[in-house]
């Protein structure tokens, strides 16, 4: 079974200072999928970022970048340059290459960013 | 494309009536997602379909909650009696499963409240 691990609860940050949410993960698929979502205050769920298990290099999209460490199963979040529009929950999550797309998903970290 | 499109985006019911939530993936989706979420469990997958066929549905927390793909384009979650337990938003989402690299399209949610 996979599973995800998301430690903190909340975390702050100074604007335009950068921040990294850490997610673990386990499982025994030689293959998967790691996402980053965006889940702000109005409740949508927003795709930020992707990495896949055999991908040599991190993922990077504008001010997100995952720092990708396959030999201990970690897939964390860096934020660079923090927005107040950063401000949100964020979801890691695993993808299961073998089951239909389905993802398990980590409890979330609170980010708040402050002026 | 317009989304994941989800109906009703906000529904008031009082207990022991019945709920239906609906869902319309994105053209082309073959797998579709019902999630729910709450502040105390998080989220929650409860059941999802491939092609129309339900896969997994250990999700759903008990008889009163039933789901339905009867095409590729409509999905159903329905509630039989509900409870004021089963307050939460719901979620939908589909994604394609042919690469590793699809992430999971969710829709605005449906935030439920059963007094």
């Amino acid at each position: 079974a996979q599973k995800i691990t998301q430690t903190q609860p909340g975390m702050f940050v100074q604007e335009k200072e950068a921040v990294t949410l850490d997610c673990t993960y386990d499982t025994s698929d030689p293959s998967y999928g790691l996402f980053w979502y965006k889940q702000p205050s109005s409740g949508e769920m927003i795709f930020l970022i992707y990495q896949g298990s055999y991908d040599q290099q991190n993922a990077t999209e504008g001010r997100y970048s995952l720092n990708f460490q396959k030999a201990r199963k970690s897939a964390n979040l860096v934020i660079s340059a923090s927005q107040l529009g950063d401000s949100a929950m964020y979801f890691c999550a695993m993808r299961d290459n073998t089951n239909a797309g389905k993802s398990t998903f980590g409890d979330g970290t609170t980010l708040t960013v402050k002026p | 494309d317009a989304g994941v499109i989800q109906s009703p985006r906000h529904e008031v019911t009082e207990m022991g009536q019945e709920v239906t939530l609906r869902c319309k993936p994105i053209s082309g989706h073959n797998s579709l997602f019902w999630y729910r979420q709450t502040m105390m469990r998080g989220l929650e997958l409860l059941i999802y379909f491939n092609n129309n066929v339900p896969i997994d549905d250990s999700g759903m927390p008990e008889d009163r909650f039933s789901a339905k793909m009867p095409n590729a384009s409509f999905s159903t979650l329905k509630i039989q009696p509900s409870e004021p337990r089963d307050s939460a938003v719901y979620f939908c989402a589909s994604t394609m499963p042919d690469r590793d690299s699809n992430e999971q399209f969710f829709g605005p949610g449906t935030r439920l409240t059963v007094l």
